[in-house]
C-alpha cells in the first residue's frame, strides 16, 4: 500500500525491555520524523532525519535511538523502556523537493504502554 | 528557538457557531505554517497551510491567515458542524524541522 505505515499499532511491554517501533513510507520522501503525543503536551519531536544515514535530535530524545539505513524506513528503539515512555507515537515524512518547508504526512500511530 | 503556542481547550460550541482557535509562533526565520486535524483514533491530517506572510490557507470552510506582524495564524470557521469535532494542531516548519503547538480539542454539540 502506498503511504506511510507504522507497526505495530498497539504494543504492551514491560519496564526495562527493548522495543522497536517501525515506520515505512513508499514515497521516497527524504525527511522523516518521530513524535510522541501526550495529553497536555501535544506532539513533541523525538528525532528527525533529513536523509538516509542523517539523523538529529528533537525536543525529547533521551531514552530513544533511531537509525536510517534506507530512505523508506525509520525505526525508533526504546533501549530500556520506562513507564514515562507510555504514549502514542507518530511517524511522519515530507518531501523537500516540494520545498524544504512543505507539509508532512503522518502514519496512524502506535499506542505503546509500558507496564 | 522556534515554538508554537495555541489557545488551551477544550472548546465547546453549538452547531453553526463561529470558531476561532488562536495560534502564535516564535521563529528565527520565515517558516511555513500549518493547521493539522486529528479525528478520534486517527493520525494527523493536513487541514490547511500558508507559506509566506499574508497568505491565506483555506479548506473545508476553515481559514487562517499568516500574519507576520503579529506572528499569528489563527484558525477560523464561520459555521461549525458536529463532524468538525476533533483535535486541531497549529504547526510551523523551518529548515525541515516541524514543530507543533499543544493542540486544541473542539467539541461541537448538535
Amino acid at each position: 500500500d502506498a503511504g506511510i505505515t507504522q507497526s505495530p499499532r498497539y504494543k504492551i511491554t514491560e519496564t526495562g525491555r527493548q522495543v522497536t517501533l517501525m515506520c515505512h513510507q513508499t514515497w521516497s520522501h527524504s525527511y522523516m520524523f518521530w513524535y510522541r503525543q501526550d495529553l497536555g503536551h501535544g506532539l513533541r519531536l523525538i528525532y528527525y532525519s533529513a536523509a538516509a544515514d542523517i539523523t538529529d535530535k528533537g525536543e525529547v530524545p533521551d531514552g530513544y535511538v533511531v537509525s536510517r539505513s534506507k530512505t523508506e524506513n525509520f525505526p525508533l528503539t526504546l533501549e530500556s523502556a520506562t513507564r514515562s515512555q507510555t504514549s502514542v507515537y507518530f511517524c511522519a515524512s515530507s518531501d523537500p523537493l516540494q520545498g524544504v518547508n512543505t507539509e508532512a504526512f503522518f502514519g496512524q500511530g502506535t499506542r505503546l504502554t509500558v507496564v | 528557538g522556534n515554538s508554537v503556542t495555541q489557545m488551551e481547550g477544550p472548546v465547546t460550541l453549538s452547531e453553526e457557531a463561529f470558531l476561532t482557535i488562536n495560534c502564535t509562533y516564535t521563529a528565527t526565520g520565515y517558516p511555513s505554517l500549518f493547521w493539522y486535524v486529528q479525528y478520534p483514533g486517527e493520525g494527523l491530517q493536513l487541514l490547511l497551510k500558508a507559506t509566506k506572510a499574508d497568505d491565506k490557507g483555506s479548506n473545508k470552510g476553515f481559514e487562517a491567515t499568516y500574519r507576520k506582524e503579529t506572528t499569528s495564524f489563527h484558525l477560523e470557521k464561520g459555521s461549525v458542524q458536529v463532524s468538525d469535532s476533533a483535535v486541531y494542531f497549529c504547526a510551523l516548519i523551518f529548515t525541515g524541522k516541524l514543530i507543533f503547538g499543544q493542540g486544541t480539542t473542539l467539541q461541537v454539540k448538535p
